[in-house]
């Protein structure tokens, strides 16, 4: 399985980009790099998704390096209500099954400060 | 459209007590995955069912088992609490895109159910 490494914590002044970077240098060549955020208490949102090229959607942008080694996830303008964890998980296959599984790991508490 | 829907949001129970918990999937989603997520820590995989089956399971008991009714609604049931089965249990439908990129898949989470066994 391929396995995440994320900074344990990160602050960001409200107003200006947050940058969260994420490792998976285990990453094969067709699994997926998915970006969850879960506010305190609640279930697990889901943020965006990328294989090898960079992507956006109206919450954030992913971005992948060419080797795929690593990605970070940008949001562009952050906000008070975008404190969270963040994880960056790598959909690996289960090959038994034929299904997908997902592995969370700590993932990265960002606070936005106003 | 409703989201993803737990039921109960809480529930207490005791050491060596049983537990049901109940999901329904978003609309148009037939694909159920069972979350535990302790105090601190992320999400850990339970098991996922499709078509009223389990389709693959976490590193999880036997005392965790579930079942997919044909309505893709889905319970998760766990025998003989511990202490350390207190956690949030998270339910997530999936939705399945096929495109020529292969196969995208994009899970919506429910709210939760916190369980305290005591």
């Amino acid at each position: 399985d391929a396995k995440t490494t994320q900074p344990t914590s990160m602050d960001c002044a409200e107003g200006r980009a947050a940058n969260l970077p994420c490792n998976h240098s285990t990453i094969s060549g067709n699994e997926y790099v998915y970006w969850y955020r879960q506010i305190h208490s609640q279930g697990p949102q889901y943020i965006i998704h990328g294989l090898k090229n960079n992507e956006t959607n109206e919450m954030a942008s992913l971005i992948i390096t060419e080797d795929r080694k690593s990605s970070t996830l940008i949001l562009p303008h952050a906000t008070l209500r975008d404190t969270a964890v963040y994880y960056c998980i790598v959909r690996g296959l289960n090959s038994t099954s034929g299904t997908y599984k997902y592995i969370f790991g700590t993932g990265t508490r960002l606070k936005v400060l106003a | 459209d409703a989201g993803v829907t737990q039921s109960p949001t809480h529930l207490i129970k005791t050491r060596g007590q049983q537990v049901t918990l109940r999901c329904s999937p978003k609309s148009g989603h037939d694909t159920v995955s069972w979350y535990q997520q302790a105090l601190g820590q992320g999400p850990q995989f339970i098991f996922q069912y499709y078509e009223e089956e389990e389709r693959q399971r976490g590193n999880f008991p036997d005392r965790f088992s579930g079942h997919q009714f044909p309505n893709y609604s889905s319970e998760l049931n766990v025998n003989a609490l511990l202490l350390g089965d207190s956690a949030l249990y998270l339910c997530a439908s999936i939705r399945i895109l096929r495109d020529i990129g292969g196969e995208q898949e994009t899970q919506y989470f429910g709210p939760g159910t916190r369980l305290l066994v005591l």
